[in-house]
């Protein structure tokens, strides 16, 4: 299976202040088609999993483009421009190239 | 506005049963692909299980670890998805989700397995 590494495991940060964490595939997500199955979600406190990237970089609908994916082959970032209190919560990365799809093992996000 | 609701969880015994339901609402449930994820207590997520529409005969996948014990099915007439877990394991203790293309998710329901 493919194991996805985030880092840090949690982050303190500012409102205002900008954001970023890490995710590393432990084999390249670049599928057949061409197409790379990397995805963020976040995890408010006491709420389900939500979309906010697919694709590595495109935006779910109703997503503020304060937030960013960038990245390839084995290494992404997701990027908060300026953080909001409503950006709290837990991070994760998906990858649905390779069966079974995983995630990372999150980012927690906290005020400083 | 597209809703799913999962039921259908609770404490049981080790090597006991439980099936949970996911009722949708919202979207073009026939067309869709529907997925089961669970969430352990140490908030660590897991997909578990997948199944695809009628045009791809309703094909399924599931993760190792639950593959011969846990079966996903689905009623395109009640626009729901099911999980049918036999042979529970404590290490199953957790909050199921049911999951649109990891897109919309429902609330989740807990599931304890413990003697």
């Amino acid at each position: 299976d493919v194991v996805m590494t985030q880092t840090p495991v949690s982050l303190s940060v500012a409102i205002g202040q900008p954001a970023s964490i890490s995710c590393k595939s432990s084999q390249s997500l670049v599928g057949t088609s061409g197409k790379t199955y990397l995805n963020w979600l976040l995890q408010r406190p006491g709420q389900s999993p939500k979309r906010l990237i697919y694709l590595v970089s495109k935006l779910d609908s109703g997503i503020p483009d304060r937030f960013s994916g960038s990245g390839s082959e084995t290494d992404f970032t997701l990027k908060i421009s300026r953080v909001e209190a409503d950006d709290l919560g837990v991070y994760y990365c998906l990858q649905g190239t390779h069966f079974p799809w995983t995630f990372g093992g999150g980012t927690k996000l906290e005020l400083k | 506005e597209v809703q799913l609701v999962e039921t259908g969880g609770g404490l049981v015994q080790p090597g006991k049963s439980l099936k949970l339901t996911c009722a949708t609402s919202g979207f073009t449930f026939s067309t869709a692909w529907m997925h089961w994820v669970r969430q352990s207590p140490e908030k660590r997520l897991e997909w578990i299980a997948r199944i695809k529409d009628k045009s791809n005969n309703y094909a399924t996948d599931y993760v190792e670890s639950v593959k011969g014990r846990f079966t996903i099915s689905r009623d395109d007439s009640k626009s729901s998805v099911y999980l049918q877990m036999n042979s529970l394991k404590e290490e199953d203790t957790a909050t199921y989700y049911c999951t649109v293309g990891f897109d919309y998710w429902g609330q989740g329901v807990m599931v304890t397995v413990s003697s």
